[in-house]
């Protein structure tokens, strides 16, 4: 159990669709981040959050938008997608560097299917 | 340039075995960490062991063991006694620059993908 959860698992929409993914972390952590994970590519970060702060934006186009309304719920904002943005969407994340942990924890991930 | 390079896209261990998944990677920075990371078919990513760049030693968790050579920068991940549950894709992934803060990049390789035979 790796106290990440992502809503839905499965989400299939049309291009002109809007809908929202959504993450929690119930680990006390600070940080967040969404991930892509394409077929046949590696993981692609595409945000990151620091205390609610957006800390990086990896060039991703702009039908693409993330929300962090506090350190434990994230969510990204989906409109007018195309089919190469079918992907498993993963949230994740990380502690507070004086824990002494260094690892980011992932949720199960969203399987997007655009069509 | 590909930071990470994971060589091995598939792989098969016999049921109890040793084996090795290899991950070269490439950074200028002196201070950076490592990461390997098991992704069942369930598709979340279950952290399974760090090494940091100025670790002196190994790291080892459980049955994993990170086999860390820093002049060749490589970091493969040792898993001994496989198991039928160790088949899945697995990633190494590595972070760049001192820890500024909570929030990091990691850059993953193409990962591997490990069967165990019964």
């Amino acid at each position: 159990e790796t106290g990440v959860t992502q809503t839905p698992r499965h989400l299939v929409m049309g291009m002109t669709n809007k809908k929202s993914l959504k993450c929690e972390q119930h680990l006390g952590h600070n940080a967040m981040y969404w991930y892509k994970q394409s077929a046949k590519k590696p993981l692609e970060l595409m945000f990151v959050y620091n205390f609610k702060e957006q800390t990086e934006n990896n060039s991703v186009p702009s039908r693409f938008s993330p929300e962090c309304p506090n350190s434990s719920h994230l969510f990204l904002h989906l409109h007018t997608l195309q089919p190469e943005d079918s992907a498993l969407y993963l949230c994740a994340s990380s502690f507070d560097l004086t824990g002494g942990h260094y690892e980011q924890y992932f949720g199960p991930g969203t399987r997007l299917t655009v069509t | 340039a590909q930071k990470i390079t994971q060589t091995q896209p598939g792989m098969f261990v016999q049921e109890k075995e040793a084996v090795t998944l290899d991950c070269t990677y490439d950074t200028s920075d002196q201070s950076y960490g490592l990461f390997w990371y098991k992704q069942p078919s369930s598709g979340e990513m279950i952290f399974l062991i760090y090494q940091g760049s100025y670790d002196e030693q190994n790291a080892t968790e459980g049955r994993y063991s990170l086999n860390f050579q820093k002049a060749r920068k490589s970091a493969n991940l040792v898993i001994s006694a496989s198991q039928l549950g160790d088949s899945a894709m697995y990633f190494c992934a590595m972070r760049e620059g001192v820890l500024m803060d909570s929030s990091y990049k990691l850059i993953f390789g193409s990962g591997t993908r490990l069967l165990v035979r019964p």
